[in-house]
């Protein structure tokens, strides 16, 4: 089974530069989230849509961060303008929610991102 | 959600049993704990996770103590490839996404 697809694998550019990280989650799952992980500040959530809807973006650090689900197979985390210090891991998972009960979430290989 | 807390490393030779400990003290009643391992450079890795009974699949067990305070992850053969760090994780169905700590770093001897 396909797990969740993250593109690309690292991604290396120059401050001020637009950043655009893909995920495709597994299919079936109605829930995707993005992570980012870094050394100072471990794995934290950026992001999380239900559905296609964003539920809670609290994490996301700043405006300079956006993030899209047009559709149930597709999201992107966009930064602009990107800046050395949003050099990190960026994660995407996804999971089959419903009212009661979580289904554990799987997550893809994860974006190196490195800002010079 | 509750907060978790585990020790920052540990060894384990490899073929033995490793036990990871959790301890969670103020988890409520409808807070599942979950277990995930991180190796290295790799996503996160969902292991198992329960409730109030103890569980079992093909990673991994997980004791939780009676009274939901503290709970075990056993590899029960450990190799080399289960070296990375295990974060345990106590999580109520009404929060959707994962917080992470710092985790348990296992690394497994040859």
């Amino acid at each position: 089974d396909a797990g969740v697809i993250q593109s690309p694998r690292h991604e290396v550019t120059e401050m001020g530069q637009e950043v655009t990280l893909r995920c495709k989650p597994i299919s079936g799952h109605n829930s995707l989230f993005w992570y980012r992980q870094t050394m100072m500040r471990g794995l934290e959530l950026l992001i999380y849509f239900n559905n296609n809807v964003p539920i809670d973006d609290s994490g996301m650090p700043e405006d300079r961060f956006s993030a899209k689900m047009p559709n149930a197979s597709f999201s992107t985390l966009k930064i602009q303008p990107s800046e050395p210090r949003d050099s990190a891991v960026y994660f995407c998972a996804s999971s089959f929610l419903t009212g009661s009960y979580n289904q554990p979430q799987h997550f893809g290989d994860g974006t190196r991102l490195s800002i010079l | 959600d509750a907060k978790t807390t585990q020790p920052p490393s540990m060894d384990c030779a490899e073929g033995r049993a490793a036990n990871l400990p959790c301890n969670h003290s103020t988890i409520s009643g409808n807070e599942y704990v979950y277990w995930y391992r991180q190796i290295h450079s790799q996503g996160p890795q969902y292991i198992i996770h329960g409730l109030k009974n103890n569980e079992t699949n093909e990673m991994a067990s997980l004791i939780i103590t009676e009274d939901r305070k503290s709970s075990t992850l056993i590899l029960p053969h450990a190799t080399l490839r289960d070296t990375a760090v295990y974060y345990c994780i106590v999580m109520d169905t009404g929060r959707r996404a994962l917080t992470f700590g710092s985790g348990t770093r296992l690394q497994v001897q040859p």
